[in-house]
């Protein structure tokens, strides 16, 4: 089983500045990674699928990037509705699709 | 638009059973491989199980084995999810999904989300 690991657990940021988000697999997964915004009492969202590629409806502000072992979520400057946390998501070895343990971004 | 509306969580005893439901609409059912993903109580995202377009082919987490069993009705455009044996550490809010990309291919992962059913097990 693949281990996805995300840092930092919190991320403290201002609105409108950049968040950078990590998230590490325990081995190769080419670019078949997903990240996920979940707020509370919601339901995960689907921002980015192949590492980097936005989810339909996903403003410009989120990307992604990374391949192998190592990702990047960034939020190039962060509004008020992006504070959450975000989950990364491996598929390229499954079952089973394993996840992060999440990031939480919240206000500053 | 998609829609996924989960029912059939509550509150259960150690050793218990229930049975989970994911309506859906607003796509093509039959033409989707479909999952259950969990998350316990302020933690993270742990998947469940999947099913493909036609029943063929299930799987399940470990921690379920045996024990849960995914279905599918396409004429109902239903998701279902039996629980047996269930245990304090199957609380959870249970999320229906459906998968995108191309899982023949080997390379999908949940799209789209329900809200969830909260699943209880307590004695």
């Amino acid at each position: 089983e693949i281990v996805m690991t995300q840092s930092p657990a919190t991320l403290s940021v201002s609105p409108g500045e950049r968040a950078t988000l990590s998230c590490r697999a325990s081995q190769s997964i080419s670019s078949n990674l997903a990240w996920y915004q979940q707020k509370p009492g919601q339901a995960p969202r689907l921002l980015i699928y192949g590492a980097s590629t936005r989810a339909t409806g996903i403003p410009a502000r989120f990307s992604g990037s990374g391949s192998g072992t190592e990702f990047t979520l960034t939020i190039s400057s962060l509004q008020s509705e992006d504070f959450a946390v975000y989950y990364c998501q491996q598929y390229n070895n499954w079952p089973p699709w394993t996840f992060g343990q999440g990031t939480k971004v919240e206000i500053k | 638009q998609v829609q996924l509306v989960e029912s059939g969580g509550g509150l259960v005893k150690p050793g218990g059973s229930l049975r989970l439901s994911c309506e859906a609409s607003g796509f093509t059912f039959s033409d989707y491989y479909m999952s259950w993903i969990r998350q316990a109580p302020g933690k993270g995202l742990e998947w469940v199980s999947y099913i493909d377009r036609s029943s063929d082919y299930t799987n399940y987490a470990d921690a379920v084995k045996g024990r849960f069993t995914i279905s599918r009705d396409n004429a109902k455009n239903s998701l279902y999810l039996q629980m047996n044996s269930l245990r304090v550490e199957d609380t959870a809010l249970y999320y229906c999904a459906r998968v995108s990309g191309y899982c023949s291919g080997g390379s999908c992962y949940p799209g789209d989300w329900g809200q969830g059913t909260l699943v209880t097990v307590t004695s």
